[in-house]
């Protein structure tokens, strides 16, 4: 079981929708992502919070707005989607980015989001 | 030249046999280095670790060699259960940030 978890697990909304998709970790973890990965390609960084900021925006459209409300929680908000942003969205989370930064980062086990 | 490379294959291979899986990368300031394994339409779980001596968990070992710029992984007396992709993530700091640099992954299978 992941320890990082991750809802809704299958979500379908159209292009005019407003949708969250929300991460939880238990951990004490103090780094958190996001991830966009389509099918055969490796995931790609969307999003990094350290210590509830933001610190890495991967110049992601402004349809995706990032969210972390404490250290355990982390939404990714979802407004005017287009198709081509269906794929699977993987939260990860890990000990820290600074004393503790050369440890792993834990996945969540996504969110398949389909776009109409 | 892309920052993590590595050969997607697919590898297929019998049972029982060995495999190994390298994966190159090109800032000589990384700093640490995964392997994960992600099976078809799930998330990537945490393989190993990488650390610099080198490290074996049961049948995977994983090396890291910093001067050619790349890490391994072995598997031995691979099992029809290890038919998966690996995915190498190499942890480099960029901007004040760590972040992890996926490889494209290697497929492989493991054949009867």
């Amino acid at each position: 079981d992941t320890e990082v978890t991750q809802t809704p697990k299958h979500l379908v909304m159209g292009m005019t929708n407003k949708k969250s998709l929300k991460c939880e970790q238990h951990m004490g973890h103090r780094a958190m992502y996001w991830y966009k990965q389509k099918a055969k390609k490796p995931p790609e960084l969307m999003f990094v919070y350290s210590y509830e900021k933001l610190s890495i925006n991967e110049s992601v459209p402004s349809r995706f707005s990032p969210e972390c409300p404490n250290s355990s929680l982390l939404n990714l908000h979802l407004h005017a989607l287009q198709p081509e942003d269906s794929a699977l969205y993987l939260c990860a989370s890990s000990q820290g980015q600074r004393d503790r930064f050369n440890q792993p980062q834990h996945f969540g086990d996504g969110t398949r989001l389909s776009i109409l | 030249r892309k920052e993590v490379e590595q050969d997607p294959g697919p590898f297929n291979v019998p049972e029982g046999a060995t495999v190994a899986f390298n994966c190159t990368y090109s800032n000589s300031a990384s700093q640490s280095f995964f392997w994960y394994r992600q099976d078809c339409r799930k998330e990537p779980k945490l393989l190993m670790s990488v650390y610099s001596s080198g490290n074996e968990d049961g049948r995977f070992t994983a090396q890291l060699n910093r001067a050619s710029q790349y890490i391994s992984l072995l598997i031995r007396d691979s099992k029809l259960s290890d038919s998966a992709t690996y995915l190498c993530a190499v942890n480099s700091l960029t901007s004040g940030t760590y972040k992890y640099i996926f490889g494209t992954g290697t497929r492989l299978k493991v054949l009867a």
